[in-house]
């Protein structure tokens, strides 16, 4: 089955800095990768996803590249803010698991004012 | 309506009780899914139904038992749980595409403490 590995497991950055949070997945026949953001107490939040046919998606701030090649992909949070702080998790979907999402172990973010 | 609601938001209950959750989804969504998720860990899948039908059952206890009265709801059926149980559990709706590319959407939870 599908293995995602996420890294790292935490970060803290200032203010306005960027943020990269890095998955690796292992099944090739994977097709479709969203990140989700979870805030303490609350439900995971879709925030941005690909789909294999694209290599990069950006939207306002948050962007993600796919290398299907290395079997990768990232998120890139840019001028980062202190509503930015949760935690994230990647997740991975191969085209034969019938709809099972396999989850990264997840990414607590700090942004520190 | 684009959400997932949950009912109830927090629930409390003895090892002998016998409870229910139930999820909404009102977004035409014909897959729907139950998972647990502990403090700091990502959400493990449970369930998964497909056009009203249990695709996925992920080695679950028998003492959690799913249902799908119809298109738009989801039940979960809570009997002689232990203290280990206690987590959120969360309900996510999708719709079902080709090659596996549709997006699930979570509810806010139930978050269970069993006593």
């Amino acid at each position: 089955g599908e293995n995602v590995e996420q890294h790292p497991s935490t970060l803290s950055v200032q203010e306005g800095d960027s943020a990269v949070i890095k998955c690796t997945y292992s099944d090739s026949a994977s097709n479709y990768f969203p990140w989700y953001k979870q805030e303490l107490g609350k439900r995971p939040q879709l925030i941005i996803d690909i789909r294999s046919n694209v290599g990069e998606k950006k939207d306002q701030r948050i962007a993600v590249t796919l290398n299907k090649t290395a079997k990768h992909f990232s998120l890139h949070i840019t001028e980062t803010q202190p509503e930015d702080s949760a935690v994230y998790f990647c997740a991975a979907r191969s085209s034969g698991s019938a709809r099972q999402l396999t989850f990264g172990s997840g990414t607590q973010l700090t942004v520190l004012p | 309506d684009t959400e997932v609601t949950q009912t109830p938001k927090h629930l409390v209950m003895g090892m002998t009780n016998k409870k229910s959750l139930k999820c909404e989804q009102h977004m035409g969504h014909r897959a729907m899914y139950w998972y647990k998720q502990k403090a700091k860990k990502p959400p493990e899948l449970m369930f998964v139904y497909s056009y009203e039908k249990l695709s996925i059952n992920e080695s679950v206890p028998s003492r959690f038992s799913p249902e799908c009265p119809n298109s738009s709801l989801l039940n979960l059926h809570l009997h002689a749980l232990q203290p280990e149980d206690s987590a959120l559990y969360l309900c996510a709706s999708s719709q079902i595409l080709a090659g596996g590319t549709d997006t699930q959407y979570f509810g806010p939870g139930t978050r269970l403490t069993v006593l």
